[in-house]
């Protein structure tokens, strides 16, 4: 059962224009997510996070956005930069519920195109 | 840059052999995961530890695992009599837990290979 969904496993986009990662889940009691960005040979390194008590939330260049009703997230990559070619995982918690364990999407691989 | 560690980086054994990894986390954080990440797929939760209890197991973590946390600060994670199916990226992940939020962050993993 594959609670945390990433269906999209690629996307290629030109320099400076905008990503768009989605991800759906069907637990109700995940009420915290996360974006990781991951290089090959490296761990994912956090990218930006939300909390079901919000629907967007913006750090620089990422916007995460939430519709709790449709089980939904994405994250807007504005503008994208060929450093940002990697893959990306969507991540699920319920906070307070068995130490916060995240919960991983299969991944979506990005591919700037200069 | 104190960010989580991982060693050995890559470890290849023979199955059979028994393996053990280690994590040192963020050091002020108080809670450390482990998860194991195969090829294609995300990472999937084994085990945590708040301070140096261990509070939960996945079902992924057969009799064959142990994982410790002595004293809160580092974390070592074995494998017994490694089979095949063992190989994976054993990820490490530390955190300070917050009202509100809980950011993860992961160390580079240690990629095990059973030969």
């Amino acid at each position: 059962d594959q609670q945390v969904k990433q269906n999209s496993p690629s996307l290629s986009v030109q320099e400076g224009r905008i990503s768009i990662l989605n991800c759906d889940y069907t637990n109700s009691m995940f009420d915290y997510f996360l974006w990781y960005k991951k290089y090959p040979a490296e761990g994912p390194t956090f990218l930006i996070s939300i909390s079901s008590i919000k629907d967007k939330n913006e750090d620089g260049r990422f916007t995460v956005f939430l519709n709790k009703s449709a089980k939904h997230l994405s994250l807007h990559i504005v503008p994208s930069q060929p450093g940002d070619s990697a893959v990306y995982f969507c991540a699920a918690s319920a906070l307070g519920a068995a130490g916060n364990k995240l919960t991983f999407g299969g991944g979506t691989r990005v591919l700037v195109k200069p | 840059d104190t960010g989580v560690s991982q060693d050995p980086r890559h470890k290849i054994t023979k199955r059979g052999q028994n393996v053990t990894f280690r994590c040192d986390p963020i050091s002020e954080h108080n809670r450390l995961y482990w998860y194991r990440q195969t090829l294609g797929q995300g990472p999937e939760f084994l085990t945590y530890f708040q301070n140096e209890a261990q509070l939960e197991k996945s079902r992924l973590l057969s009799d064959r695992f142990s994982a410790e946390r002595p004293k809160g600060s580092f974390s070592t994670l074995e494998i017994q009599r490694t089979e095949q199916g063992d190989s994976a990226m054993y990820l490490c992940a530390s955190s300070l837990a917050l009202r509100g939020s809980d950011e993860q962050y992961f160390g580079p993993g240690t990629r095990l290979t059973v030969t």
